[in-house]
């Protein structure tokens, strides 16, 4: 079965660089949300989207920015790069209402 | 505000002996349960979910979860438990109209052989 693929993997950034993470929903499912995993602690909700609007936000700062587009994959951009952004990222997606089927995670490395 | 509380921060289990991960919720409203399982380096894998009717969620590899609305809680349990069980599990709820989760702090499981 189809799951949710995040690009890239892995990510090797410099402070204050700029990164962008794709995300590649499951077919037919319309939202799609992001989460961010520091080292040891649990994932922490970013933003969502539901057939291409932002339909709710959360601990997402201002340096990152999100969009969803036609063919519904989603990119999450992040600029000015700090060490604090060094994390796991997750992509999820789901139907309406249902469980989130979370992808592998991009690991962003900043130096 | 909704939360998730995951009391223990690891639990040890003998392999085959039953095994108990706690989760206790806080939320205004129908809340949405859900338990991942996460290994290293991993995404989070869907074990089950409680959204409405029978109490106790029957779901992947053997596990089930009871939903207890007078105790707030939605507890993973497994009956006899493999070494290959062994990784980080999240609890998560939701409510509807927001779908976003809140996750618990984690349990790291550890089946020793």
């Amino acid at each position: 079965a189809a799951g949710v693929i995040q690009s890239p993997r892995h990510l090797i950034k410099e402070k204050r660089e700029t990164a962008t993470l794709k995300c590649y929903p499951i077919p037919r499912h319309d939202t799609v949300y992001w989460y961010q995993q520091g080292p040891g602690q649990d994932p922490q909700f970013l933003i969502s989207f539901y057939e291409k609007m932002q339909s709710d936000k959360g601990s997402i700062p201002d340096r990152f920015s999100a969009q969803q587009f036609s063919d519904y994959h989603s990119e999450l951009n992040m600029s000015s790069l700090e060490l604090g952004d060094s994390a796991l990222y997750f992509c999820a997606s789901s139907p309406p209402g249902n469980e989130q089927f979370f992808g592998p995670g991009t690991r962003l490395t900043v130096l | 505000a909704q939360s998730v509380a995951q009391p223990e921060d690891q639990v040890n289990v003998a392999e085959g002996n039953p095994l108990t991960v706690k989760c206790t919720y806080s939320v205004s409203g129908n809340p949405y349960l859900f338990w991942y399982v996460q290994y290293p380096n991993r995404g989070l894998q869907f074990l089950l979910k409680y959204i409405t009717g029978d109490n106790l969620v029957k779901g992947s590899y053997g596990f089930e979860a009871e939903f207890n609305k007078s105790q707030t809680s939605f507890h993973l349990k497994k009956p006899s438990a493999l070494v290959s069980d062994s990784a980080l599990y999240f609890c998560a709820v939701a409510t509807s109209g927001t779908y976003k989760y809140i996750f618990g702090t984690g349990t790291r499981l550890k089946v020793l052989a």
